[in-house]
């Protein structure tokens, strides 16, 4: 099956700098790579996704990269601010979109630093 | 529109009692899913259904049950807890796009 590798565990970043999330997934036929943000006591929420046809995908100030050679995915967030500190996750699948049976990653806790 | 709403949001329970955690969505998805949360590891999925009638295992089925009701509600059974089952629960649903994850029920079992 599946294997998402996700780094670093934690990560600080001063307010304005850029935060980087880097992800490894094992399986050449996934197709599907979702990032979520997840807040204290809330379940995780879709902040950007992007299939395998596509090697990047912006939204503001949230970028994701694909590799699919490398099998490799990243999340940047530029000018960061105070609200994007919380828990990221990395996940990458291979099915019908919307169906997709998400393998995530471990997560990455993020603090933004005022 | 509510989204994906669970219940109870806490629950402690003692090693081998049963319980259900309850799960519905206003948003007419088809699928549904039940995945736990555990420290350093991340999402896994415990059980989805495809669409009504349907349910399928995920990851970590084993000491679970489920029950898609409708198309609204899909439940996750616990028979016997134990207390490798402590963990925050999330159930999600989607259509065309992305899934929606509910808030969550945070489940200790002493």
């Amino acid at each position: 099956g599946e294997n998402v590798e996700q780094h670093p565990s934690t990560l600080s970043v001063q307010e304005g700098d850029s935060a980087v999330i880097k992800c490894t997934y094992s399986d050449s036929a996934s197709n599907y790579f979702p990032w979520y943000k997840q807040e204290l006591g809330k379940g995780p929420q879709l902040i950007i996704d992007i299939r395998s046809n596509v090697g990047e995908k912006k939204d503001q100030r949230i970028a994701v990269t694909l590799n699919k050679t490398a099998k490799h995915f990243s999340l940047h967030i530029t000018e960061t601010q105070p609200e994007d500190s919380a828990v990221y996750f990395c996940a990458a699948s291979n099915g019908n979109f919307g169906n997709e049976k998400l393998t995530f990653g471990t997560g990455t806790r993020l603090t933004i630093i005022p | 529109n509510a989204g994906v709403t669970q219940t109870p949001k806490f629950q402690v329970l003692k090693t081998g009692q049963s319980m259900t955690l309850q799960c519905a969505q206003d948003m007419n998805h088809n699928s549904m899913y039940w995945y736990r949360q555990d420290p350093g590891m991340g999402l896994r999925l415990i059980y989805y259904s495809a669409s009504e009638g349907t349910t399928d295992k995920g990851e970590v089925p084993n000491g679970y049950n489920v029950s898609r009701l409708n198309k609204r509600e899909f439940s996750l059974r616990l028979e016997s807890a134990a207390p490798s089952q402590t963990s925050v629960y999330f159930c999600a649903s989607s259509g065309q796009a992305q899934k929606y994850f509910g808030p969550g029920t945070r489940l200790t079992v002493t």
